[in-house]
C-alpha cells in the first residue's frame, strides 16, 4: 500500500528552528509537495522537490532524498503566525498525490 | 491571483437528503479536483476531472457523483447524505501545463445529522 507519515503534532518556540520530517513509501514517484494549512482555512502551496537535495525559499526549505523515502521542511526564524498544519504530499506514479495526515506545529512565545 | 471559491463554509443536513457542493475557479484550470480532509487522516480524494464533461474516480467515490458542465465549474453530488459524510470538503484546481500545485478552495465543513 501507499503510505505517507509525519509527525502529529510539534512544539516549537518563536525565534527557533524546527524541522519537520516525512516518509513516503508510494508505487512510483513524481515529486513531493508541502502544503501549508492554518486552522480552518485552504491548505496553500510551499515548496515542491523532485531531485534530491535542499530547496531554499525564504524562512523555508525542503529536503529529499529518493533513495530514503524521505522529506524535512525546516522552517527558521519561527514566527507566531507560522503555527499551522504541514502536509506532506507525494505524487505516484499515476501523478495522483497521495496525503500524509498532516502536523500540527504550536509556536510558543 | 487564482481564486476558488466554494458555496458555502457550514451546512447541515440530514440523512438521505441530496446534498451539492458547488466549486468555481477563475483561473481557467483545466484539473479539478475534491478531497475530503478528516481529523488524523490525510486529504482524500474522491473524483477529479481534466477537462469539461470527463470525470475520474479518485480513493473514496463512493456516495458520491460529480458534474462538469463548464471548465471553471465542478460539483460534488451526495445522492443520499449518510452521517459518515460528515466532513470537510475541499476542492482544487490547476492547470496540467504546470502539474506543480494545486489551489484550494476554503472548504465547506458539511454536517450530516
Amino acid at each position: 500500500g501507499q503510505n505517507i507519515d509525519q509527525p502529529t503534532e510539534m512544539t516549537a518556540t518563536e525565534g527557533a528552528i524546527v524541522q519537520i520530517n516525512c516518509t513516503y513509501q508510494t508505487s512510483g514517484f513524481n515529486g513531493l509537495f508541502w502544503y501549508q494549512q492554518h486552522a480552518g482555512e485552504a491548505p496553500t502551496f510551499l515548496s515542491y522537490n523532485v531531485l534530491d537535495g535542499l530547496e531554499e525559499k525564504g524562512r523555508f526549505s525542503s529536503f529529499l532524498s529518493r533513495s530514503k523515502g524521505y522529506s524535512y521542511l525546516l522552517l527558521k526564524e519561527l514566527q507566531m503566525k507560522d503555527s499551522a498544519s504541514y502536509l506532506c504530499a507525494v505524487r505516484d506514479s499515476n501523478y495522483q498525490l497521495i496525503w500524509g495526515a498532516g502536523t500540527k506545529l504550536i509556536i510558543k512565545p | 491571483d487564482v481564486k476558488v471559491t466554494q458555496s458555502s463554509r457550514y451546512l447541515v443536513k440530514r440523512t438521505g437528503e441530496k446534498v451539492f457542493l458547488e466549486c468555481v475557479q477563475d483561473m481557467d484550470h483545466e484539473n479539478m479536483f475534491w478531497y475530503r480532509q478528516d481529523p488524523g487522516l490525510g486529504l482524500r480524494l474522491i473524483y477529479f476531472s481534466y477537462d469539461v464533461k470527463m470525470k475520474e474516480k479518485g480513493d473514496i467515490p463512493e456516495g458520491y457523483s460529480v458534474s462538469r458542465e463548464k471548465k471553471e465549474r465542478f460539483s460534488l453530488i451526495l445522492e443520499s447524505a449518510s452521517t459518515n459524510q460528515t466532513s470537510m470538503y475541499l476542492c482544487a484546481s490547476g492547470t496540467r501545463l504546470d502539474y506543480n500545485e494545486q489551489f484550494f478552495g476554503p472548504g465547506t465543513r458539511l454536517t450530516v445529522l
